[in-house]
């Protein structure tokens, strides 16, 4: 059965403070692993699709990797406004199958 | 300007109701889904649809019913045999149902039963 944990559930940085969310997965037929961010109330908002090991996408502070266990995703000097959920998905052979969701909270 | 609506965006419902949640796209996508979402917990799966006219059933279909007249539109209903309706639904669509298709979301639907 395909799986999805990340990691930490929550955490807290300062603003300029860089660090990286985790995501492990495991799936039969990698199809690709994608990175979506949620704010209360609202649907989640997509970031990035990877579709291979080494795959490497970049959209303003926030940088997604791939490899074959797991995906980074690194954000540098966060604002208060990257203040989210991100929510990390993986498709193999079938549906889409979610993790739980960081929640993300940058102090100014 | 292309997108997903879903509405209405908050929804009350007296026990033993059925009600219809609405999502419409102008995407031209073939793919449509709906997930719920309680806190805590991952998206799940409700309903697919590849194609007008066909639709398949997620991981927690029981208690849903859907319908797939147009591909513009995938109304969910929530039926009164679902036991614990409360939750925020999100209805999505892609391109095809083909593996790494990316799903775009719609802005949610919040139901409460009163």
């Amino acid at each position: 059965e395909d799986q999805v944990t990340q990691s930490p559930e929550a955490l807290r940085l300062q603003e300029g403070e860089s660090s990286s969310l985790n995501c492990s997965y495991t799936v039969s037929g990698l199809r690709g692993l994608f990175w979506y961010r949620q704010d209360p109330g609202k649907g989640p908002e997509f970031l990035f699709t990877l579709y291979s090991a080494g795959e490497e996408k970049e959209k303003e502070r926030l940088k997604a990797t791939l490899t074959k266990k797991e995906s980074f995703l690194h954000i540098t000097a966060p604002k208060p406004e990257d203040s989210a959920t991100y929510l990390c998905a993986v498709q193999g052979a079938q549906k889409l199958v979610f993790g739980q969701g960081t929640r993300l909270t940058i102090n100014p | 300007d292309g997108g997903i609506t879903q509405s209405p965006k908050y929804l009350f419902r007296k026990e033993g109701q059925n009600v219809t949640l609405s999502c419409e796209q102008n995407l031209n996508h073939d793919a449509m889904y709906w997930y719920r979402q309680d806190p805590g917990q991952g998206l799940r799966l409700i309903y697919y649809s590849q194609i007008v006219n066909d639709f398949q059933k997620g991981d927690i279909a029981e208690g849903y019913s859907v319908s797939r007249e147009k591909k513009e539109s995938f109304p969910l209903t929530v039926t009164s045999a679902q036991k614990n309706p409360t939750a925020f639904y999100l209805c999505a669509s892609s391109i095809g149902a083909r593996g790494g298709d990316t799903q775009y979301f719609g802005p949610g639907t919040r139901l409460t039963v009163l």
